[in-house]
């Protein structure tokens, strides 16, 4: 069975960094692309960051470059998102996504998400 | 980037009924459309692909169709445990867009 299973979330002030983890299981890790996807208080989806299976490339939507920095460690099964100069905007549900196969768009399988809260 | 816009904020229905959910594209996306479903408390299931096609072990009361920039998920013969938000997003481009959600009332 898939799992994915995120911490590392929390309250942080406007201009802090957090990162956050995605501890992956029941699939081979290091054969699927993921990516990182909020949502907002108000419902509304947003993806943040992909990473490919090897981590050799990766993207990320204007409102996060410069900001947000996905990685993976494929020996531990663990996704990573680092964040940093965190906006009040930033508060958010962070769930980790599976990519239904290596080179597709879609996110078949979510974690529970971890909370975060931008607030000063 | 590509904006998906979900007009209807809510929808309501009765057990047994059908009901179409329907998202259009700032552009023209093809066929690369994706619906996931959000029960209450849970995190998005992918329920349709390629605007058209079940995810596995999705009922056949759900159909997605469409082209280019005008998206319909229909629920046939509506039943209680379909209560939740259904989103449409766009994978056309790189940069993944989202529709902002429709919450599906049962009545």
């Amino acid at each position: 069975e898939v799992q994915l299973v995120e911490s590392g979330g929390g309250l942080v002030k406007p201009g802090g960094s957090l990162k956050l983890s995605c501890a992956a299981s029941g699939f081979a890790f290091s054969s699927y692309d993921m990516s990182w996807v909020r949502q907002t208080p108000e419902k509304r989806l947003e993806w943040v960051a992909y990473i490919s299976s090897g981590g050799g490339s990766t993207y990320y939507p204007d409102t996060v470059k410069g900001r947000f920095t996905i990685s993976r460690d494929n020996a531990k099964n663990t996704l990573y998102l680092q964040m940093s100069s965190l906006k009040s905007e930033g508060t958010a549900m962070y769930y980790c996504a599976r990519h239904k196969e290596r080179g597709s768009a879609l996110f078949a399988y979510w974690g529970q998400g971890t909370l975060v809260t931008v607030s000063a | 980037d590509i904006v998906m816009t979900q007009s209807h904020k809510f929808m309501s229905t009765s057990v047994g009924d059908r009901v179409s959910i329907t998202c259009k594209a700032s552009q023209d996306v093809g066929t690369a459309v994706a619906w996931y479903q959000q029960k209450p408390g849970q995190s998005p299931k992918l329920l349709i692909y390629w605007a058209s096609t079940r995810h596995t072990g999705v009922p056949d009361r759900f159909t997605g169709s469409g082209s280019g920039t005008d998206f319909t998920l229909t629920i046939s013969n509506v039943q209680s445990e379909d209560l939740a938000d259904y989103f449409c997003q766009q994978y056309s481009s790189y940069m993944y867009t989202f529709g902002g959600g429709t919450k599906l009332e049962i009545k």
